[in-house]
């Protein structure tokens, strides 16, 4: 069975200063993928990034980064410099391949992050 | 940039009645899936249909609940008779899943908040 965890139910953080949200995920497939979504004061789900289990590759896009790490079924998400805008509620969430390509996502209870101006 | 539509944005509705979600997803997606996120909660999977049958469901998908692709474009959710606890968001997705590997193109709508009194 799949399971995510993100074990910081919320964090606060003063503007400018980096954050990283946790994530640690279990999963008996060897192909699988990891995802991570922001959603806003307004309710919607807005998609971050998607990651193959086969691509280990961080990945850097302006402010965010994400460190994805097999070895200890962790894929770590850091705002550099954080801004209010950064505010919201982020999800972690894994979808494994399996025999199923179009196989759920099971999301982490996600971490509430609040930049203080 | 191509997205999945979600009417109403908000209904409210008395316990024991019927109501009906809609979703169009994006138009060459091939997967459509329901999620559920109670006020203050994780998103939770509730079911995955794919050519024209559900492909997958989790234990919340009970006999109350049923879904339907009625005309090829829209993509519906039934709830027959709703309980006080039935009250959260629900979210339409769709998927594309195509290429090797996958190409998962898993986009959220916007969702719909549903509140049964």
């Amino acid at each position: 069975a799949q399971k995510v965890t993100q074990a910081q139910t919320e964090i606060s953080v003063v503007e400018k200063e980096d954050v990283t949200l946790d994530c640690v995920y279990e999963t008996r497939d060897t192909t699988y993928y990891l995802f991570w979504y922001k959603q806003p004061p307004s309710g919607e789900l807005v998609f971050l990034i998607r990651r193959n289990s086969f691509d280990e590759q961080n990945e850097i896009s302006g402010r965010y980064s994400w460190n994805f790490q097999k070895s200890t079924s962790s894929f770590n998400f850091t705002i550099t410099a954080s801004q209010v805008v950064d505010s919201a509620v982020y999800f972690c969430a894994l979808s494994e391949a399996g025999n199923n390509a179009g196989n759920m996502l099971t999301f982490g209870g996600g971490t509430r992050l609040m930049v203080k101006p | 940039e191509p997205e999945v539509t979600q009417t109403p944005s908000h209904q409210v509705t008395q316990m024991g009645q019927e109501v009906i979600l809609r979703c169009v997803p994006i138009s060459n997606h091939l997967y459509f899936y329901w999620y559920r996120q109670i006020l203050g909660q994780k998103v939770e999977f509730l079911v995955s249909f794919y050519n024209n049958e559900i492909s997958e469901k989790s234990e919340i998908f009970d006999d109350q609940f049923s879904v339907e692709r009625p005309d090829g474009s829209n993509f519906t959710l039934k709830i027959r008779s709703t309980k006080l606890e039935d009250s959260a968001m629900y979210f339409c997705a769709s998927n594309e899943v195509s290429g090797e590997p996958p190409n998962y193109g898993y986009t959220f709508g916007s969702g719909t908040r549903l509140t049964v009194v």
